[in-house]
């Protein structure tokens, strides 16, 4: 069956610092993959997301490309704020209709000042 | 407002006890999710519903049963509570997308439960 596996945490990372989270996954067919983030206290929200191969999504200085090759779709920012502390789940929804998403396991990160 | 709301947002009960978390949307979406999260496991699907008439097991139902009574309210019922039930619950909701397509899902603020 479906499923995605990102990089375990927390990640501890100073202010301005680069950020790599990494994420695979495995699917049949042609699935979405999305980005979202949990913010201390509240629910998930999107952060990006890309629905086909060698798409990139952005958002808020994040971002990530699809590789359909590599089966991959790590998270990367040029330079963390403290406000990007967070869990960030990466998911995938398969491609007959995306009714339901598969979520890996989130990772926590830090990032101090 | 929040698009997806969930109540109660803390709520304490004994072993054995009934439970209901109540989730309500104004998104106009037809598809509605119950989710759990656990430290180090993610979220876990609970229940799901494309409509009012069609309800479907997640992977992990047992224990739990859901009611939807309109399309924007879906509630989560813990028949007889016990102690690895207490989790974050979430409600999320997904309309249709471009082509047809489902994707972004909408999750409200969780509702954290302890079971005693």
């Amino acid at each position: 069956g479906n499923s995605v596996t990102q990089m375990e945490g927390p990640v501890t990372l100073s202010e301005e610092a680069f950020l790599t989270i990494n994420c695979t996954y495995t699917a049949t067919g042609y699935p979405s993959l999305f980005w979202y983030v949990q913010y201390p206290g509240e629910g998930l929200q999107l952060l990006l997301k890309a629905t086909k191969a060698d798409d990139k999504g952005s958002n808020k200085g994040f971002e990530a490309t699809y590789r359909k090759e590599t089966t991959s779709f790590h998270l990367e920012k040029g330079s963390v704020q403290v406000s990007d502390s967070a869990v960030y789940f990466c998911a995938l929804s398969d491609g007959t209709g995306g009714f339901k998403t598969i979520f890996g396991a989130g990772t926590r990160l830090f990032v101090k000042a | 407002d929040a698009d997806v709301t969930q109540t109660p947002r803390n709520r304490i009960t004994k072993t054995g006890k009934r439970i209901m978390l109540e989730c309500s949307q104004t998104k106009g979406h037809d598809r509605m999710y119950w989710y759990r999260q656990d430290p180090g496991l993610g979220l876990r699907l609970i229940y799901y519903s494309f409509d009012v008439k069609d309800i479907n097991k997640g992977e992990i139902s047992d224990g739990y049963s859901v009611s939807r009574q309109a399309q924007a309210k879906f509630s989560l019922s813990l028949e007889s509570a016990i102690p690895n039930q207490t989790a974050l619950y979430f409600c999320a909701t997904a309309g249709q997308g471009n082509l047809g397509s489902y994707n972004e899902q909408f999750f409200g603020p969780g509702t954290r439960l302890t079971v005693l």
